[in-house]
Formats: C-alpha cells, structure tokens, sequence
C-alpha cells in the first residue's frame, strides 16, 4: 500500500464550484498533514497545513484531518481560475522527509 | 530576490553525457533537498543535506551525486545520463532539519531530456 494516496483526478468544475480534495495514508505515525498546489511548469508552494487531527480554514480554503480514519481532505469554496493547479498532499512525521503522492489536477473553468 | 534558484532551467543532452544543476537558497535555512518529477508527475525524494551533511539518501542509482559546498548551496551532478533520467529535478530547502511540518520552499525546476 502506498503511504498516500489521492484522488487520481484531473478535476474540471465551473468557477464559483465547492471543490473536494481527498488523500488517504497508511502511517499512523504522520502527524503533520500539508497541502501544496503546483502551478503548471512551477515548483510546488505550501498552500496550508494542519497538526494532528482537526480543521484549519484559511480564507476560501478549509483543510480537514481525520487521524483515525487516515483520511485528509481540501475544501475550495467560491473556487477561480486561479486555482487551477495539482495539488498535493504530503504527510509527515518523524523526520523532515515528506512523501508525496501523484496530486489531483485542479481546473476552474470562468 | 528569487528564494530558491536552480540552474539551468532547461537541460537537452545525449545520452552518455555528464551534466550539473546549481541550486542556491538565499533564505539562511540548514536544510536542502533534491527532488525528482517524473512523466506520471509523481515528486520523489532524492537527497537531503543539512549543513553540508549527507542525511537522507533515497534508493537511487550513484551516478547521481550532490554536493554541498556551503548551506546555502546544493549541485546534483549526474553522470552516463540515461533516457529514464528524463524529469523535471526540484531543489528546495527548509529551516530547521528534523523538526517535522516545516514548509519546504522549492525552487523553479531543471527540466532534463535526454535523448
């Protein structure tokens, strides 16, 4: 079993749509669960992060984590063209290692 | 002020061939990494270094080798290049080494063909 999976995607929705992002992992020692969004032909940057399990928002982005069920999720609300991206959600625990599944393709159609 | 900076951007080379990426970091962070994208786009760690220390090295082939002159510097130097070394290399770098959920700020990008 990879140590996290995503929700394979490519993802296209309307602007204004509510966006569902899903990872799930398998080591229960991850404690530290990050969402980066890679633009097209860029490095990725840290879009958010949460510790341990529980709901962190952060303007139209709402992240959840639920330990016991190894699942993380990426809310967008009011989502825009602009966030048309691949996001990525590398758990982490116990050393700076982070381990990245393939990303969801994100794409806003205006 | 470009954070973290790779050169160069692009790299087109033969088969066989030698070639170096430059990264630079100009954020004072003690640590630094290399990552690789391959075609499905899946980012995998290759090295990490912490200051100029070897700390994590993945399971991958040693014609690959970095070096670290200083913290702020980490080149990757590959030799005999192979088509499947074809990938976009990513450097980045993080504040403090060991201290899980600091974010990682990666650099632009070398996209390798080989041919």
């Amino acid at each position: 079993q990879k140590e996290v999976e995503q929700d394979p995607g490519p993802l296209s929705v309307p602007e204004g749509a509510i966006v569902s992002l899903n990872c799930t992992y398998s080591n229960s020692a991850f404690q530290y669960f990050m969402w980066y969004r890679q633009y097209s032909r860029k490095g990725p940057e840290l879009l958010m992060y949460t510790y341990s399990s529980g709901n962190k928002e952060d303007g139209r982005f709402t992240a959840q984590v639920d330990k016991s069920s190894k699942y993380i999720s990426l809310f967008i609300r009011d989502s825009q063209p602009s966030d048309s991206a691949t996001y990525l959600c590398p758990p982490q625990g116990g050393s700076e290692k982070l381990v990245f599944g393939k990303g969801t393709k994100l794409t806003v159609n205006p | 002020d470009t954070a973290v900076s790779q050169t160069p951007k692009y790299l087109v080379t033969q088969m066989g061939n030698d070639k170096s990426i430059k990264c630079e970091q100009n954020l004072g962070h003690d640590t630094m990494y290399w990552y690789k994208q391959d075609s499905k786009k899946f980012l995998k760690i290759m090295f990490s270094y912490n200051n100029k220390e070897l700390i994590i090295n993945e399971t991958v082939p040693n014609r690959f080798s970095p070096k670290s002159p200083d913290k702020a510097h980490l080149n990757l130097h590959i030799n005999s290049l192979e088509l499947g070394d074809s990938a976009v290399y990513f450097c980045a770098s993080s504040q403090r080494p060991f201290r899980s959920g600091d974010e990682q700020y990666f650099g632009p990008g070398t996209r390798l063909t080989v041919t």
